[in-house]
């Protein structure tokens, strides 16, 4: 049972742009939602994390928003650079329990 | 601080081979945890280590097996490769059992033939 569903697929942004990747969960004991950044040939390295008391959180071009009664957290891009191409995931846990990943996105900007 | 390592990089098996893949964490982490990569299927969990035991175990059949070492390198082991198990194994250490800040090593690409 997939717990954390990952929207979209692939994604093409123009430079300048503003980059959304989707993802909802089912389990509402989770209560840490990470997003993670992977390049081609590179382990997955930690962008940024919310937890469920804040709607949004942002660090630098970067912002998560989360809805907790809908069960839907997203990622946003801010002026979307071709260095941000990557493959993208959305996690999930749950107290001190293992991560649960989303499918991921693989994002590419283009100028 | 060096990052999370794992050996080798690259592994080519053939079905029926066993392997044994090496993870050394960041230095002062004591849990380790071991995910197994596909593009169909995403980021799988397969186990945690944490202090020499294992913490936690993803659904995974009873080939794939790890074990820590008193310095907290973790090894995995998958015997009777098959064609499936060609993935890119990742290696995550934390400072504490369930950490929820993540540092991933580079993996280790296993291609069965």
């Amino acid at each position: 049972q997939q717990q954390v569903k990952q929207s979209p697929q692939s994604l093409i942004v123009q430079k300048g742009g503003i980059s959304i990747i989707n993802c909802a969960y089912e389990n509402t004991a989770f209560d840490y939602f990470p997003w993670y950044q992977q390049f081609p040939g590179k382990g997955p390295a930690l962008l940024i994390a919310i937890r469920p008391d804040v709607s949004e959180k942002k660090e630098g071009r970067f912002t998560i928003s989360f809805n907790k009664s809908a069960k839907q957290f997203s990622l946003h891009i801010m002026d979307s650079q071709p260095g941000d191409s990557a493959t993208y995931f959305c996690a999930a846990s749950s107290g001190n329990e293992k991560l649960t990943f989303g499918t991921g996105t693989r994002l590419t900007i283009i100028p | 601080k060096a990052g999370v390592t794992q050996t080798p990089r690259y592994l080519i098996k053939t079905r029926g081979q066993q392997v044994t893949l090496s993870c050394s964490p960041i230095s002062g982490h004591r849990s380790v945890s071991w995910y197994q990569q596909t593009p169909g299927q995403g980021l799988q969990f397969l186990f945690e280590y944490f202090s020499e035991t294992q913490r936690n175990k993803g659904n995974f059949p009873g080939r794939f097996s790890g074990r820590q070492f008193s310095n907290s390198r973790s090894e995995m082991n998958v015997s009777t490769l098959e064609l499936g198990d060609s993935a890119l194994y990742l290696c995550a250490s934390s400072l504490e059992a369930g950490g929820v800040t993540q540092y991933f090593g580079p993996g280790t690409r296993l291609t069965v033939l």
